[in-house]
């Protein structure tokens, strides 16, 4: 059954670096979505995507945060300069149209800024 | 904004036995569907069972049965015969039933971790 990947599981970066996170969404899937959980609190939408372009955003998706589909297969969220508070598990989702019952979620990335 | 809440941030169960989860949710809106979904350590999150607001009968799948209560904002999901691959991290999902390009994102709650028994 196809899945949605996401690369690393687990990344570390001091703060004020630029890190990016990658995820690889079904392939037939149109509409590409960035989560994330810190930890104990729930999990938030950041940003959905279609083509080439955001759809929608939420209040953290501030100007730190972009988001690219540079080919075919990857769609990636990038971080400017890291802060402390963006340690948090990312999760990437995609779903075959904007309003499909089901969004398909990635394992996850565990970003720690240090 | 819609706000999905789950308070047992743990809940455990003997093997074969049932067990309940519980959700609510906060809402203005009169169409929308709920979810739950598994994530086992480390992998993906992948959808239990779906629930949409204007069926009036609860879903089920298989072991798995929602007790949805629209008037109350409830959603709560029984496991039955539990198993050992149950155990897991359970999300609880909002989203609204739009048809647009916009308003489609999930509204999840916090999670309840799953111990099964043996």
């Amino acid at each position: 059954e196809p899945e949605v990947t996401q690369t690393p599981s687990h990344q570390v970066t001091q703060m004020g670096q630029e890190v990016i996170l990658r995820c690889v969404p079904i392939s037939n899937h149109l509409y590409f979505y960035w989560y994330r959980q810190i930890l104990g609190q729930k999990v938030e939408f950041l940003v959905s995507f279609y083509n080439n372009e955001i759809s929608e955003k939420s209040e953290i998706f501030d100007d730190q945060f972009s988001v690219e589909r540079p080919d075919g297969s990857n769609f990636t969220l990038k971080i400017r300069s890291t802060k402390l508070e963006d340690s948090a598990m990312y999760f990437c989702a995609s779903s075959e149209w904007a309003f499909a019952y089901e969004q398909y979620f990635g394992p996850g990335t565990r970003l720690t800024v240090t | 904004a819609q706000t999905v809440t789950q308070s047992q941030p743990e809940m455990s169960v003997q093997e074969a036995e049932t067990v309940t989860l519980s959700c609510t949710y906060d809402t203005s809106e009169s169409d929308y569907y709920l979810f739950w979904y598994k994530q086992p350590p480390s992998r993906q999150m992948i959808l239990v069972i779906r629930q949409e607001a204007y069926k009036q009968q609860n879903a089920t799948e298989n072991r798995f049965s929602v007790n949805f209560q629209k008037a109350a904002k409830s959603f709560s999901l029984k496991i039955s015969d539990s198993q050992l691959g149950d155990a897991a991290m359970y999300f609880c999902a909002y989203r609204s039933a739009g048809t647009s390009n916009t308003g489609n994102q999930f509204y999840f709650g916090t999670g309840t971790s799953l111990t099964v028994i043996p």
